[in-house]
């Protein structure tokens, strides 16, 4: 199936300050990206949609102010937590949809990353 | 906005059995719907995607179906394995904006 990498895997920082986090798709163009958060033995909650060359739609509840999402090209969208607290302290997991091919529509997710603010 | 529903929340079986996770879903307008396994800590691996168009589809030793009108999937696994050992993830689409709305998961264990 297709790739989907993100960078870093794991991240320990500081609370206040700002972590950044890439997705790429690797073999594929995406036109939209999505970032979800997964608390431990929770499912996945959808956090934004990311469309290349647009603003981030943001579900309800999720601060755009905190959460910037930049998706600046057709393989890579980036998630800023900014001022971090404790309480962001989450798995986060995107994935990319792959608009064409036999694989039309289907997502592939990234291996995620796990914040830890202290 | 799609509510999607996993059931059992976990099941243990022994190895070579074949079995049954269940998925249903709210909103009967929907666009997709995909299989995932996830392994403890670990991302989200894709197994099948069903598009509203079809009724099954099917993967190795795995089969997943779609039954719209009754807002239901299975996903069903043959012979077992201790490999199969994982969260299965069930996750739907509405007709806009392609993000997916996740179930539970169903923990599975496969015992040698």
């Amino acid at each position: 199936g297709a790739v989907v990498s993100q960078h870093p895997s794991r991240v320990i920082c500081k609370s206040g300050t700002s972590v950044k986090i890439e997705c790429r798709s690797l073999d594929f163009q995406a036109t939209t990206m999505f970032w979800y958060r997964q608390f431990p033995k929770k499912s996945l909650m959808l956090m934004a949609t990311s469309n290349e060359g647009s603003k981030a739609t943001y579900e309800q509840g999720v601060e755009k102010d905190k959460f910037l999402i930049n998706h600046a090209s057709l393989t890579l969208s980036t998630l800023t937590v900014t001022s971090a607290h404790p309480e962001d302290s989450s798995f986060y997991i995107c994935s990319a949809r792959n608009p064409s091919g036999t694989s039309a529509d289907t997502q592939y997710f990234g291996p995620g990353t796990r914040l830890t603010v202290l | 906005k799609q509510e999607v529903t996993q059931i059992p929340a976990a099941l243990s079986v022994p190895e070579g059995e074949n079995l049954v996770l269940n998925c249903s879903f709210t909103d009967s307008a929907i666009y997709n719907l995909q299989w995932f396994r996830q392994d403890p800590g670990k991302g989200l691996t894709s197994l099948l995607l069903i598009q509203s168009s079809q009724r099954e589809q099917t993967s190795g030793r795995l089969n997943a179906s779609l039954d719209k009108s009754s807002g239901r999937s299975t996903l069903y696994i043959a012979a077992s394995q201790p490999g199969d050992s994982a969260t299965y993830l069930c996750a739907g689409a509405s007709n806009s904006g392609y993000a997916l709305n996740f179930g539970k998961g169903t923990s599975l264990l496969v015992t040698p």
